[in-house]
This record gives C-alpha cells, sequence and structure tokens, in this order.
C-alpha cells in the first residue's frame, strides 16, 4: 500500500536555527514528489517537484532533496516567515496524490 | 501564475440542504480535482476530472458529486449535506506535463 510519513510532526526553531524535515514514502513507481507550504486557513501553495533519486531543487531558504526512500527540506536561516505547515505528497498513479500528515514549523525571533 | 479561485471562503449550511462549491481556473487546465482536509487525516482526494464532462471517483466519493460543463469551472455537490461533511473543502488545477497541483484558498464549510 502507498504510504508517505512525514516527521516530525511539529518543529520549533529560533530564527537562525537550521534544521531539516523528512518525508519517507513507500509507492510503487514514483512520479513525482512534491512540497507544499500551507498557512493557516490557506490552500496549499506549491513549493518543489522532484523527480528521480538525486535531484535537488532550492527557493531561497528552502531546499529540497531526494532519495530513493525519503525526501528532505532543509530550511537554512528560518525566520519568523517560514512559520507554515510543510506537506510531502506523491504521485501513487496518474495525475492521484497521496500526501503525509504534515511537518508544523514555528520560528520565533 | 497559475490562478485557482473558489466561490467562498466560509460556508455555513444546515443538514439536509444541497450546498455547491464552486472552483475556477484561469490556465485552461484539463485536469482538477476537489479534496477536503480534516485534523488528523490531512488531504483526502474525493472526485477528478481530466477533460469537460469527465470525472473520476477518488478515495472519498460518497456524499458528493461533481460537474465540468466548462473547461475552467469544476463545482463539488453535496446533495444532502450532513455535519459530518464540515470540513476544509479544496480544489485544485493540474500542470499535466509535469503533473504539479496548484490549489485555490479553500471553502471552510460547516453543516449544523
Amino acid at each position: 500500500e502507498d504510504q508517505v510519513t512525514q516527521s516530525p510532526e511539529a518543529l520549533r526553531l529560533q530564527e537562525g536555527e537550521s534544521s531539516s524535515l523528512n518525508c519517507s514514502y513507500t509507492v510503487s513507481g514514483l512520479r513525482g514528489l512534491f512540497w507544499y507550504r500551507q498557512d493557516p486557513g490557506k490552500g496549499p501553495e506549491f513549493l518543489f517537484t522532484l523527480y528521480s533519486a538525486g535531484e535537488e531543487k532550492e527557493k531561497e531558504r528552502l531546499k529540497a532533496t531526494l532519495t530513493k526512500k525519503e525526501s528532505f527540506l532543509h530550511i537554512t536561516a528560518p525566520k519568523p516567515e517560514d512559520s507554515a505547515t510543510y506537506l510531502c505528497a506523491v504521485q501513487t498513479s496518474w495525475g492521484k496524490l497521496q500526501f503525509g500528515a504534515g511537518t508544523q514549523v514555528v520560528v520565533t525571533p | 501564475d497559475v490562478k485557482v479561485t473558489q466561490s467562498s471562503r466560509y460556508l455555513v449550511k444546515r443538514t439536509g440542504e444541497k450546498v455547491f462549491l464552486e472552483c475556477v481556473q484561469d490556465m485552461d487546465h484539463e485536469n482538477m480535482f476537489w479534496y477536503r482536509q480534516d485534523p488528523g487525516l490531512g488531504l483526502r482526494l474525493i472526485y477528478f476530472s481530466y477533460d469537460v464532462k469527465m470525472k473520476e471517483k477518488g478515495d472519498i466519493p460518497e456524499g458528493y458529486s461533481v460537474s465540468r460543463e466548462k473547461k475552467e469551472r469544476f463545482s463539488l455537490i453535496l446533495e444532502s449535506a450532513s455535519t459530518n461533511q464540515t470540513s476544509m473543502y479544496l480544489c485544485a488545477s493540474m500542470v499535466a506535463s509535469r503533473y504539479e497541483q496548484y490549489f485555490g484558498p479553500g471553502t471552510r464549510l460547516t453543516v449544523t
């Protein structure tokens, strides 16, 4: 059965304290792994797509990496505005995404 | 930029009412999706559509139906709203070549 597990569930960081979020997956034939950011009461905002092991994508303080079994979202020198829930999803069959439960990140000044 | 809009941010309905949630995208995407998001359960796919008048059931279609009469518009219908359909409803539109889904702002539906 396809599964996506994110850890930790919650992360509290001081401003400037870098950290990583984990997304491990079990899926028969990965067609894409996606990272989203979601602010409270809003829809998920697309961040990155990764298609194959070894691939990396960067955007400002965020960097996503992919191996054959997991993906990491690294947050470098975070700021309070990086506080959000980060969602990972894998494409299990055409167009269908399996989402993880998310990691809630709080960055304090 | 992809823009996905949803007809209401907040909606309060009574049990038994028929509810329409509308979603519009401006990027000429063929593929559109409806999800619901609940604490502890994450995002779950209700229905999706890969073309006008085409629809496919997702993981939790019971109690819902959809309509896609025009390419840019995808509607979710609750035939007879029940309290267990109180949730955040999210619409998404997909870039088919990259499988990237872009979400609308969501509709927080409360059924009393």
